[in-house]
Protein backbone atom coordinates (compact mmCIF):
# COMPACT_ATOMS: atom_id res chain seq x y z
CA UNK A 1 0.00 0.00 0.00
CA UNK A 2 1.14 3.55 -0.67
CA UNK A 3 -0.32 6.87 0.93
CA UNK A 4 0.95 10.43 0.36
CA UNK A 5 0.55 13.07 3.11
CA UNK A 6 0.31 16.75 2.41
CA UNK A 7 1.19 18.57 5.90
CA UNK A 8 -0.15 22.06 5.29
CA UNK A 9 -3.74 22.03 3.80
CA UNK A 10 -3.30 25.91 2.98
CA UNK A 11 -0.33 28.30 2.83
CA UNK A 12 -0.89 32.01 2.66
CA UNK A 13 2.40 33.75 1.33
CA UNK A 14 3.11 37.18 0.15
CA UNK A 15 4.23 37.58 -3.33
CA UNK A 16 8.09 37.27 -4.42
CA UNK A 17 8.37 35.26 -1.13
CA UNK A 18 9.66 32.21 -0.91
CA UNK A 19 7.40 29.10 -0.40
CA UNK A 20 8.08 25.77 0.73
CA UNK A 21 5.12 23.00 0.38
CA UNK A 22 5.76 19.72 2.43
CA UNK A 23 4.48 16.34 1.25
CA UNK A 24 5.42 12.72 2.98
CA UNK A 25 5.24 9.58 1.64
CA UNK A 26 4.75 5.97 2.45
CA UNK A 27 5.45 2.86 0.14
CA UNK A 28 6.80 -0.54 0.16
CA UNK A 29 8.14 -0.43 -2.90
CA UNK A 30 10.67 2.12 -4.65
CA UNK A 31 8.43 5.35 -5.77
CA UNK A 32 8.36 7.40 -8.39
CA UNK A 33 7.19 10.95 -7.03
CA UNK A 34 4.81 13.97 -8.46
CA UNK A 35 3.68 17.29 -7.91
CA UNK A 36 0.47 18.37 -9.87
CA UNK A 37 -1.08 22.11 -9.57
CA UNK A 38 -4.68 22.45 -10.58
CA UNK A 39 -6.33 26.17 -11.26
CA UNK A 40 -9.67 27.02 -10.24
CA UNK A 41 -12.04 25.08 -12.66
CA UNK A 42 -9.60 22.94 -14.60
CA UNK A 43 -7.70 19.87 -14.32
CA UNK A 44 -4.46 18.79 -13.02
CA UNK A 45 -1.35 19.67 -14.61
CA UNK A 46 2.12 17.95 -14.06
CA UNK A 47 4.74 20.67 -12.38
CA UNK A 48 7.50 17.87 -11.82
CA UNK A 49 8.04 14.35 -10.94
CA UNK A 50 11.09 12.02 -9.24
CA UNK A 51 11.86 8.85 -11.53
CA UNK A 52 15.05 8.32 -10.74
CA UNK A 53 18.44 9.78 -10.52
CA UNK A 54 19.30 13.16 -9.20
CA UNK A 55 17.65 14.20 -5.70
CA UNK A 56 16.70 17.80 -6.90
CA UNK A 57 14.46 17.74 -9.71
CA UNK A 58 13.22 21.32 -11.43
CA UNK A 59 9.78 21.90 -12.98
CA UNK A 60 7.85 24.19 -14.69
CA UNK A 61 7.08 27.83 -14.02
CA UNK A 62 10.13 28.19 -11.31
CA UNK A 63 9.21 25.01 -9.04
CA UNK A 64 12.03 22.40 -7.86
CA UNK A 65 11.51 19.39 -5.39
CA UNK A 66 13.87 17.53 -3.66
CA UNK A 67 13.48 13.35 -3.32
CA UNK A 68 14.19 12.59 0.08
CA UNK A 69 14.48 8.64 1.00
CA UNK A 70 15.68 8.68 4.24
CA UNK A 71 12.75 11.08 5.39
CA UNK A 72 10.63 9.86 2.64
CA UNK A 73 9.90 13.12 1.61
CA UNK A 74 9.15 15.30 -1.65
CA UNK A 75 8.72 18.91 -0.71
CA UNK A 76 8.04 21.18 -3.15
CA UNK A 77 9.91 24.76 -3.29
CA UNK A 78 9.97 28.19 -5.40
CA UNK A 79 12.68 31.06 -4.18
CA UNK A 80 9.94 33.92 -5.22
CA UNK A 81 5.93 33.39 -5.84
CA UNK A 82 4.15 35.33 -8.03
CA UNK A 83 0.22 35.46 -8.01
CA UNK A 84 -0.38 33.42 -10.52
CA UNK A 85 1.52 30.52 -8.61
CA UNK A 86 -2.22 30.76 -6.52
CA UNK A 87 -3.65 27.20 -6.85
CA UNK A 88 -4.23 23.78 -5.61
CA UNK A 89 -1.05 22.02 -5.18
CA UNK A 90 -0.85 18.01 -4.83
CA UNK A 91 1.92 15.83 -4.32
CA UNK A 92 1.43 11.97 -5.61
CA UNK A 93 3.25 8.52 -5.36
CA UNK A 94 3.25 6.30 -7.75
CA UNK A 95 4.92 2.56 -6.30
CA UNK A 96 7.40 1.43 -8.95
CA UNK A 97 5.68 0.89 -12.16
CA UNK A 98 2.15 -0.37 -10.86
CA UNK A 99 0.60 2.95 -12.72
CA UNK A 100 -1.38 3.36 -9.50
CA UNK A 101 -0.80 7.08 -8.73
CA UNK A 102 -1.90 8.17 -5.10
CA UNK A 103 -2.64 11.93 -4.45
CA UNK A 104 -2.19 13.54 -1.21
CA UNK A 105 -5.08 15.80 0.32
CA UNK A 106 -3.98 19.09 -1.46
CA UNK A 107 -2.21 21.89 -0.35
CA UNK A 108 -3.74 25.75 -1.45
CA UNK A 109 -1.18 27.78 -1.95
CA UNK A 110 -2.64 31.69 -1.80
CA UNK A 111 -0.13 34.51 -2.69
CA UNK A 112 -1.42 37.81 -1.41
CA UNK A 113 0.42 41.19 -3.19
CA UNK B 1 -1.71 18.01 -30.05
CA UNK B 2 -5.35 17.66 -28.26
CA UNK B 3 -5.94 17.06 -24.83
CA UNK B 4 -8.02 15.08 -23.11
CA UNK B 5 -11.57 15.87 -23.86
CA UNK B 6 -14.79 15.16 -20.99
CA UNK B 7 -17.64 15.85 -21.41
CA UNK B 8 -20.29 17.61 -19.95
CA UNK B 9 -18.07 20.01 -18.10
CA UNK B 10 -21.23 20.60 -15.65
CA UNK B 11 -24.10 18.21 -14.79
CA UNK B 12 -27.06 18.84 -12.78
CA UNK B 13 -29.35 16.61 -11.83
CA UNK B 14 -32.03 15.16 -9.18
CA UNK B 15 -31.23 12.75 -6.75
CA UNK B 16 -32.45 8.97 -8.15
CA UNK B 17 -31.91 10.24 -11.78
CA UNK B 18 -28.64 8.26 -13.92
CA UNK B 19 -25.95 10.19 -15.52
CA UNK B 20 -23.26 9.21 -17.63
CA UNK B 21 -19.93 11.05 -18.29
CA UNK B 22 -17.94 10.38 -21.31
CA UNK B 23 -13.80 10.40 -21.74
CA UNK B 24 -11.69 10.81 -25.38
CA UNK B 25 -8.22 10.17 -23.81
CA UNK B 26 -5.31 11.51 -25.95
CA UNK B 27 -4.45 9.68 -29.27
CA UNK B 28 -2.07 6.84 -28.37
CA UNK B 29 -2.65 6.77 -24.49
CA UNK B 30 -3.09 2.76 -23.63
CA UNK B 31 -3.96 3.65 -19.92
CA UNK B 32 -6.94 5.41 -18.91
CA UNK B 33 -8.29 6.14 -15.71
CA UNK B 34 -11.37 8.18 -13.70
CA UNK B 35 -10.78 9.87 -10.75
CA UNK B 36 -13.28 10.79 -8.55
CA UNK B 37 -12.36 14.14 -6.68
CA UNK B 38 -14.41 15.71 -3.86
CA UNK B 39 -14.24 19.32 -2.64
CA UNK B 40 -11.43 19.76 -1.00
CA UNK B 41 -9.44 16.89 -1.55
CA UNK B 42 -7.26 15.27 -3.44
CA UNK B 43 -8.45 12.70 -6.65
CA UNK B 44 -9.44 9.40 -5.28
CA UNK B 45 -9.19 6.32 -8.25
CA UNK B 46 -12.20 4.71 -9.38
CA UNK B 47 -10.63 2.58 -12.17
CA UNK B 48 -7.84 1.50 -14.33
CA UNK B 49 -8.09 0.58 -17.60
CA UNK B 50 -5.25 -0.21 -19.99
CA UNK B 51 -6.91 -0.69 -23.29
CA UNK B 52 -10.13 -2.16 -23.29
CA UNK B 53 -9.14 -4.08 -19.94
CA UNK B 54 -10.65 -2.53 -16.65
CA UNK B 55 -7.25 -3.56 -14.33
CA UNK B 56 -7.79 -1.89 -11.62
CA UNK B 57 -11.83 -1.62 -10.41
CA UNK B 58 -11.26 -2.16 -6.79
CA UNK B 59 -12.46 1.38 -5.92
CA UNK B 60 -15.44 1.51 -8.11
CA UNK B 61 -18.97 1.14 -5.98
CA UNK B 62 -20.56 -1.28 -8.28
CA UNK B 63 -23.69 -1.04 -6.83
CA UNK B 64 -24.54 1.78 -8.98
CA UNK B 65 -21.11 3.19 -10.75
CA UNK B 66 -20.51 1.34 -13.77
CA UNK B 67 -17.67 2.30 -16.75
CA UNK B 68 -16.56 0.61 -19.58
CA UNK B 69 -13.64 2.04 -22.41
CA UNK B 70 -15.14 0.09 -26.02
CA UNK B 71 -12.47 -0.44 -28.37
CA UNK B 72 -9.72 0.76 -25.87
CA UNK B 73 -9.93 4.28 -26.82
CA UNK B 74 -13.81 6.13 -25.78
CA UNK B 75 -14.45 5.67 -22.05
CA UNK B 76 -17.95 6.44 -20.30
CA UNK B 77 -18.78 6.58 -16.45
CA UNK B 78 -22.17 5.93 -15.42
CA UNK B 79 -24.05 6.58 -12.46
CA UNK B 80 -27.51 4.79 -11.67
CA UNK B 81 -28.89 6.12 -9.60
CA UNK B 82 -27.05 9.09 -8.74
CA UNK B 83 -27.50 10.23 -5.06
CA UNK B 84 -26.70 13.58 -3.22
CA UNK B 85 -22.96 12.69 -1.85
CA UNK B 86 -21.99 11.13 -5.27
CA UNK B 87 -21.71 15.57 -6.10
CA UNK B 88 -18.21 16.14 -7.08
CA UNK B 89 -15.76 16.82 -9.60
CA UNK B 90 -15.14 13.34 -11.80
CA UNK B 91 -11.55 13.59 -14.14
CA UNK B 92 -10.76 11.28 -16.49
CA UNK B 93 -6.64 11.05 -17.26
CA UNK B 94 -4.47 8.89 -19.73
CA UNK B 95 -0.78 8.05 -20.19
CA UNK B 96 0.84 6.30 -23.01
CA UNK B 97 3.12 3.34 -22.23
CA UNK B 98 6.10 4.51 -19.64
CA UNK B 99 4.89 8.10 -20.08
CA UNK B 100 3.11 10.65 -17.93
CA UNK B 101 -0.39 11.41 -16.63
CA UNK B 102 -2.71 13.88 -18.59
CA UNK B 103 -5.51 15.10 -16.96
CA UNK B 104 -8.75 16.74 -18.55
CA UNK B 105 -10.66 19.33 -17.54
CA UNK B 106 -13.09 17.55 -15.02
CA UNK B 107 -16.99 16.97 -14.87
CA UNK B 108 -18.40 18.73 -12.06
CA UNK B 109 -21.67 16.68 -11.11
CA UNK B 110 -23.94 18.43 -8.37
CA UNK B 111 -26.84 16.04 -7.41
CA UNK B 112 -30.17 18.10 -5.69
Amino acid sequence: AQSVTQLDSQVPVFEEAPVELRCNYSSSVSVYLFWYVQYPNQGLQLLLKYLSGSTLVKGINGFEAEFNKSQTSFHLRKPSVHISDTAEYFCAVEGGSNYKLTFGKGTLLTVNP
Amino acid sequence: EAGVVQSPRYKIIEKKQPVAFWCNPISGHNTLYWYLQNLGQGPELLIRYENEEAVDDSQLPKDRFSAERLKGVDSTLKIQPAELGDSAVYLCASRPLGGELFFGEGSRLTVL
